[in-house]
């Protein structure tokens, strides 16, 4: 069974950091894309960052360029999201979720960042 | 970046009756459109990919139609665990992908 368990999320000031992981089982972590997909309280789904098996390719969506970093280890079935220069409007659920013909079919819990002062 | 358009924001359905959900991109995005099913406090589920082929233990009361710029999600007879906020996905033009605003799909 395919299992993605997010943590980190916490409280932080605006211009804090924090990292958020993403432990992984039940498939080979290192055959996927993996991604980060965020959701802002009581609003929609908004996908945030996405890396290759190999983690030679990182993309992510313009808001969050040059503040936030996708990485990943293989080795330990890990997917990372570094978050720095936090804002107010960062503050959501940020999920982990699994590549698969480019969708996300496999979704974790969800751990919540709130950026607030 | 494409913009994906939901339609209706808000669809008020009886049990045992049939759902048809919209969604628009702003360019054509081909095939490439995933349908996801979120409930509250939990996190999405993938429900077809490629504009209709349903993800693993779908039921074949959903199913999805489309190409271009113009897809539908229809639920043929809602059942109680089928109430939730459905949303699009485009991947065909990446980075970003993006997601529709979502249809909320509530008991009539």
């Amino acid at each position: 069974e395919v299992q993605l368990v997010e943590s980190g999320g916490a409280l932080v000031q605006p211009g804090g950091s924090l990292r958020l992981s993403c432990a992984a089982s039940g498939f080979t972590f290192s055959g996927h894309w993996m991604n980060w997909v965020r959701q802002a309280p009581g609003k929609g789904l908004e996908w945030v960052a996405n890396t290759n098996p190999d983690e030679s390719v990182k993309n992510c969506v313009d808001s969050v360029r040059g503040r936030f970093t996708i990485s990943r280890d293989n080795a330990k079935n890990s997917l990372y999201l570094q978050m720095n220069s936090l804002r107010v409007e960062d503050t959501a659920v940020y999920y982990c979720g699994r590549g698969v013909n480019w969708a996300v079919d496999s979704w974790g819990q969800g751990s919540l960042v709130i950026v607030s002062s | 970046e494409i913009v994906l358009t939901q339609s209706p924001a808000t669809l008020s359905v009886s049990p045992g009756e049939r759902a048809t959900l919209s969604c628009r991109a702003s360019q054509s995005v081909s095939s490439n459109l995933a349908w996801y099913q979120q409930k509250p406090g939990q996190a999405p589920r993938l429900l077809l990919y490629g504009a209709s082929t349903r993800a693993t233990d779908i039921p074949d009361r959903f199913s999805g139609r489309g190409s271009g710029t113009d897809f539908t999600l229809t639920i043929s007879s809602l059942q109680s665990e089928d109430f939730a906020v459905y949303y699009c996905q485009q991947y065909n033009n990446w980075p970003p992908f993006t997601f529709g605003p979502g249809t909320k799909v509530d008991i009539k």
